[in-house]
């Protein structure tokens, strides 16, 4: 069964520092999401892709949090600085198509824990 | 942008019996609901979804129900088990898919 890869799979780091995650999708899915899941709550959408393009970063810390799909494939969420609330799961999720298309079905990678320090 | 809100944050049952989760959405333009389980420490697995041009939708002890005039559709499982003991979030897809907050499922034996 084709699944989303994410890594890494736990990470610790210090306030201020950088943090760096990475997804690859199943392949042949164009459509990529970040999401942000806080213990105990749901995921909180982060950004969406289609293809290379962001169709969804509203709800982004554009002042911290970036991330990029430079390719159309593989994406990276970035952090810089972190903060101690940044510490939450950070799930990769991909379709193969847009969410309004019958092919929207979501399947989602196993996430990496981020703890900061 | 959408909102979801789920009911209840916990529910606990006794094996055997049914359990019901509920969801409500805003955004009358949302089309397709999915739930998704997830167990501690994994990832969220998809278990049963609908779509705005069906009112229910079933597979084996799990269900799911559409309103779409009131904006509002449930999970329900019968006959639970303790293997169903879970986190389980609704969500509501218009332009990107929303979550609810969750509910907490134990299921005692």
């Amino acid at each position: 069964e084709a699944e989303v890869a994410q890594s890494p799979r736990y990470k610790i780091t210090e306030k201020s520092q950088a943090v760096a995650f990475w997804c690859d999708p199943i392949s042949g899915h164009a459509t990529l999401y970040w999401y942000r899941q806080i213990l105990g709550q749901g995921p909180e959408l982060l950004v969406q892709f289609q293809d290379e393009s962001v169709v969804d970063d509203s709800q982004l810390p554009k002042d911290r949090f970036s991330a990029e799909r430079l390719k159309g494939v593989d994406s990276t969420l970035k952090i810089q600085p972190a903060e101690l609330g940044d510490s939450a799961m950070y799930l990769c999720a991909s379709s193969q198509g847009p969410p309004l298309s019958g092919a929207n079905v979501l399947t989602f990678g196993a996430g990496s824990r981020l703890t900061v320090l | 942008g959408e909102n979801v809100e789920q009911h209840p944050s916990t529910l606990s049952v006794q094996e055997g019996d049914s359990a019901v989760i509920k969801c409500t959405y805003s955004d009358s333009a949302s089309n397709y609901f999915p739930w998704y389980k997830q167990e501690l420490g994994k990832r969220p697995q998809l278990i049963i979804d609908i779509r705005s041009n069906v009112g229910e939708k079933k597979d084996q002890r799990i269900a799911v129900t559409l309103n779409k005039t009131a904006k509002h559709f449930s999970l329900h499982i019968t006959e639970t088990q303790p293997e169903d003991s879970a986190v389980y979030f609704c969500a509501a897809v218009n332009n990107d898919m929303r979550f609810g907050a969750g509910t907490r499922l134990t299921v005692k034996p």
